[in-house]
């Protein structure tokens, strides 16, 4: 079956410094959602990347989709401590399949 | 905003139990999603429907069952709960798929966290 591998699992970081979680699929992807889930809360969408090679940006947060459809990453710029919290993206295989695969995240940690 | 309201934010039942958790959204959302979150294995899902009465199986469906006779409404059933079944459970609407603005978007609910003992 469809599998979306997410690397690192846990990334430390000093605050001020970069972060970037990437994410890898077995199958060419219709699209990929990245979410957020902040510590004791529920996983909460960022961003949805449809087109080949697309590249979107939120403020300090760079999105992109690789050419083949296969990866993503999700890079943060000068990480803040509200930016801790588990990253997940999530796969899904076209736009009738219905569900959706996530990755098993990465956790990031910011110590000021 | 859309909401997806949870019935219970923390359980603690006995094994062999029947444990019913209930997920209700307020968006007139056509899918709906039932997810397990474990430390290390990420989000895995256990069902979903596409509409109501419709129901098909995740990633995890053994142990579980649900009900979706509402629209609104999505309830996961563990009809004799086990201790490997304690984990946190997610809900998630999403409107129907396609091309429009929003669509394919997963909104949680906060979680049910079922402690089997």
């Amino acid at each position: 079956g469809q599998q979306v591998m997410q690397i690192p699992q846990y990334q430390h970081v000093q605050e001020g410094e970069d972060f970037t979680t990437y994410c890898n699929s077995s199958t060419t992807l219709s699209n990929i959602q990245w979410y957020k889930q902040r510590p004791g809360g529920h996983p909460v969408f960022l961003i949805q990347l449809v087109k080949s090679g697309e590249v979107k940006k939120q403020k300090r947060l760079t999105f992109q989709f690789g050419e083949a459809k296969k990866n993503s990453s999700l890079h943060i710029t000068a990480t803040q401590t509200t930016d801790v919290g588990t990253y997940f993206c999530a796969g899904l295989l076209n736009t009738n399949a219905g569900k959706s695969t996530f990755g098993d995240g990465t956790t990031l940690t910011v110590k000021p | 905003d859309v909401k997806v309201t949870q019935s219970s934010r923390y359980l603690v039942k006995r094994t062999g139990e029947k444990v019913f958790l209930e997920c209700v959204q307020d968006m007139d959302h056509e899918n709906m999603f039932w997810y397990r979150q474990d430390p290390g294995l990420g989000l895995r899902l256990i069902y979903f429907s596409y509409d109501v009465k419709m129901k098909e199986k995740g990633d995890i469906p053994e142990g579980y069952s649900v009900s979706r006779e509402k629209k609104e409404r999505f309830s996961l059933i563990l009809e004799s709960a086990s201790t490997n079944q304690t984990s946190m459970y997610l809900c998630a609407s999403r409107r129907l798929q396609g091309a429009s603005l929003g669509a394919n978007v997963l909104t949680f609910g906060a979680g049910s966290r079922l402690t089997v003992l």
